[in-house]
């Protein structure tokens, strides 16, 4: 079946250093990817898409990239902030399922200053 | 550009009592609508989705129905809430493309629903 899940539940990092954001996604999970940004008392928050004819996607301070050969994606955000502090899901969506999401379980991002 | 509203962003209800969440986006015609709902445990499970008026999609059986009533309008009802329907609801939407295809959703702020 479908799965999607991320590698770490919490990630604590130093203000101004790279973070990396590990996930991780079964065989039939691979057709198009999301990350969302969750803060407290809020839905998530799209940042960044990659479909699967692609290795890497670069926005505003962060970077997907797409490994299809271990089924493993990262999102690395360049010069965290404490306002970047939040948690971080990974969804997918399976080949053929009408656009369903399936999401990761999330990882806790927090930045010491 | 497109907005999402959510509301009430919290409820407080009594078991046994029923339930209408309500869910609308402007800007877009014809989204892909769905629910989900967010246990304390983070990972986000979805309940159900719209491609058009009038037509649901249920993802796992439970106490809950949805609804679409116009366009841009998701309902998420009960009639009578279980101790286990408590936790955070939140609404989305993506363009629709019929089938769904590969494009984001976008997330209303969610309504935090405790059952007591």
């Amino acid at each position: 079946g479908e799965s999607v899940g991320l590698h770490l539940p919490t990630l604590s990092v130093q203000e101004g250093d790279n973070s990396i954001i590990n996930c991780a996604y079964s065989n039939s999970a691979s057709d198009y990817f999301i990350w969302y940004k969750q803060e407290s008392g809020k839905g998530p928050q799209f940042i960044i898409d990659i479909r699967s004819n692609m290795d890497k996607r670069q926005g505003q301070r962060v970077t997907v990239l797409l490994n299809k050969t271990v089924k493993h994606l990262s999102l690395q955000i360049a010069a965290t902030q404490p306002g970047d502090s939040a948690v971080y899901f990974c969804a997918g969506i399976p080949y053929n399922q009408g656009g369903k999401l399936i999401f990761g379980q999330g990882t806790e991002l927090s930045v010491k200053p | 550009s497109q907005t999402i509203h959510q509301w009430p962003a919290t409820l407080v209800q009594p078991v046994g009592s029923p339930l209408s969440l309500e869910c609308t986006v402007e800007g877009t015609s014809n989204p892909n609508l769905y629910w989900y709902r967010q246990a304390a445990g983070r990972g986000l499970q979805l309940l159900f989705y719209s491609v058009g008026i009038g037509q649901i999609s249920s993802e796992v059986p439970q106490n809950l129905s949805a609804s679409r009533p116009q366009d841009r309008q998701f309902i998420l009802s009960s009639k009578k809430l279980l101790l286990s329907d408590s936790g955070f609801y939140l609404c989305a939407w993506s363009e629709g493309t019929g089938d769904g295809g590969n494009q984001p959703q976008h997330f209303g702020d969610g309504t935090r629903l405790s059952i007591l």
